[in-house]
């Protein structure tokens, strides 16, 4: 496609159910990171791929958070176990990969509204 | 380690007016700096970022921003608003992490 997507665009969940969230990077780039936006915490980072490694999760906030990506491409966010302080909306982004350098531009997907009753 | 402070989490402004957008940041490594749009309902968008070279930096839409390290500041600016403006702006760090570490926001109103 043209941009990254994600799926679903809003998700209301009850307490305690498991979710998980889905992000299609650009065709082609090999870097992928989760962030979290929310009211409290505002712009969060929460993992980076590199294909399919996750070489820093250092931004997950709890065990109840786990992210895969397969392919090189399609990842996943799956919540555990989910809680109100969750909500948030979750934006996937992805960019090129050039070794040696740490800046290649983000581009980011619309996000996911999750919300937890 | 890198952190933003961005200055006033809300900023009116009237129609034709300067915008002014406040950003200072903290990093223990050379910055890499970026400011980002979101409008409602909508992703991130990159306006403008700072890399290397020249410290006037200019992006789409008409904004600008001057990175200056002795300040450790990089400040938005636009000389004339327009109402397709309103939105909210990011303004966010990276350095030896690849991730981007982002300020709080600032809420940008165009009073008409």
């Amino acid at each position: 496609g043209a941009g990254v997507s994600q799926s679903p665009s809003n998700k209301v969940t009850e307490k305690g159910k498991d979710v998980e969230l889905r992000c299609d990077p650009i065709s082609g780039h090999t870097a992928l990171y989760w962030y979290r936006q929310s009211l409290g915490q505002g712009l969060e980072f929460l993992i980076y791929f590199q294909g399919n490694s996750a070489p820093d999760k250092s931004g997950l906030p709890s065990d109840r958070f786990s992210a895969e990506r397969t392919g090189g491409s399609v990842s996943t966010l799956t919540i555990q176990r989910t809680q109100q302080e969750d909500s948030a909306v979750y934006l996937c982004a992805s960019s090129t990969s050039d070794q040696g350098s740490s800046y290649n531009e983000q581009f980011f997907g619309p996000g996911t509204r999750l919300t937890v009753l | 380690a890198q952190s933003v402070t961005q200055l006033g989490s809300h900023v009116s402004v009237s129609e034709g007016a300067l915008v002014l957008l406040r950003c200072n940041y903290s990093s223990s490594v050379p910055p890499y700096l970026f400011w980002y749009v979101q409008y409602p309902n909508q992703g991130l968008q990159l306006l403008l970022k700072y890399t290397t070279g020249a410290t006037l930096v200019k992006g789409i839409n008409g904004f600008e921003a001057e990175f200056k390290k002795s300040e450790t500041s990089f400040h938005l600016t636009k000389p004339s608003a327009h109402m397709s403006d309103a939105a909210e702006y990011f303004c966010a760090v990276t350095g030896s992490a690849r991730q981007l570490t982002f300020g709080s926001g600032t809420q940008l109103t165009v009073l008409p």
